[in-house]
């Protein structure tokens, strides 16, 4: 079955470093990927997307490449916030209804 | 348009008993969604909507639950005689898509504690 597998948190940050999140997937046929991000105390977000191989979503400063031969989906972004400071899903669809799988999750946190 | 509303909040209640939450999707969203979230975890698909017809239903989804979304518009959860084992974050998605990949927008969810 499908699969989605992102690195554990906590992260821990300091304001304007540079922040990767490891996103790897297991899927029949071509899914699109997504990133979504969740504020304290708010629903998830959609922060980025991409439909295809080598296809780059990018929103808000971060980035994720679709890379179908190391099936991955990493985000990243060079300098960050304290308002960045979240939990960030990593998701892929896989059939026309929209359904999504998630990873588990991982919390960033970025100190000033 | 004040996005997906999900009411209550939170709902506490005693092992045994039923309960039924509420989602408001964004309105002319064609599909909804429900999922359930645990603590330390990402969201786990329950079931979907187009429009008022209940398309597919996860395996999680037992006999105890029940979906409906009358006329298209809202959308209720119910479970039956809950269990300790019930107690999650349920969240209500919505999209409008004829085919396409379009954005799914989440409600904040409503915290189930069964005691």
């Amino acid at each position: 079955g499908n699969s989605v597998t992102q690195m554990e948190g906590p992260v821990t940050l300091s304001e304007e470093a540079f922040l990767t999140i490891n996103c790897t997937y297991t899927a029949t046929g071509y899914p699109s990927l997504f990133w979504y991000v969740q504020y304290p105390g708010e629903g998830l977000q959609l922060l980025l997307k991409a439909t295809k191989a080598d296809d780059k979503g990018s929103n808000k400063g971060f980035e994720a490449t679709y890379r179908k031969e190391t099936t991955s989906f990493h985000l990243e972004k060079g300098s960050v916030q304290v308002s960045d400071s979240a939990v960030y899903f990593c998701a892929l669809s896989t059939d026309s209804w929209g359904k999504l799988q998630f990873g588990a999750g991982t919390q960033v946190v970025v100190t000033p | 348009d004040t996005g997906v509303s999900q009411n209550p909040r939170h709902k506490i209640t005693k092992r045994g008993q039923n309960v039924t939450f509420r989602c408001d999707p964004i309105s002319e969203h064609n599909r909804l969604y429900w999922y359930r979230q645990t603590l330390g975890q990402g969201p786990e698909f329950l079931t979907y909507f187009q429009n008022e017809a209940q398309l597919e239903k996860s395996r999680l989804l037992s006999d105890r639950f029940s979906a409906e979304r009358p006329k298209g518009s809202f959308s209720t959860l119910e479970i039956q005689r809950t269990e300790q084992g019930d107690s999650a974050m349920y969240l209500c998605a919505s999209r409008f898509s004829l085919g396409g990949i379009t954005e799914a927008f989440f409600g904040q969810g409503t915290r189930l504690t069964v005691v």
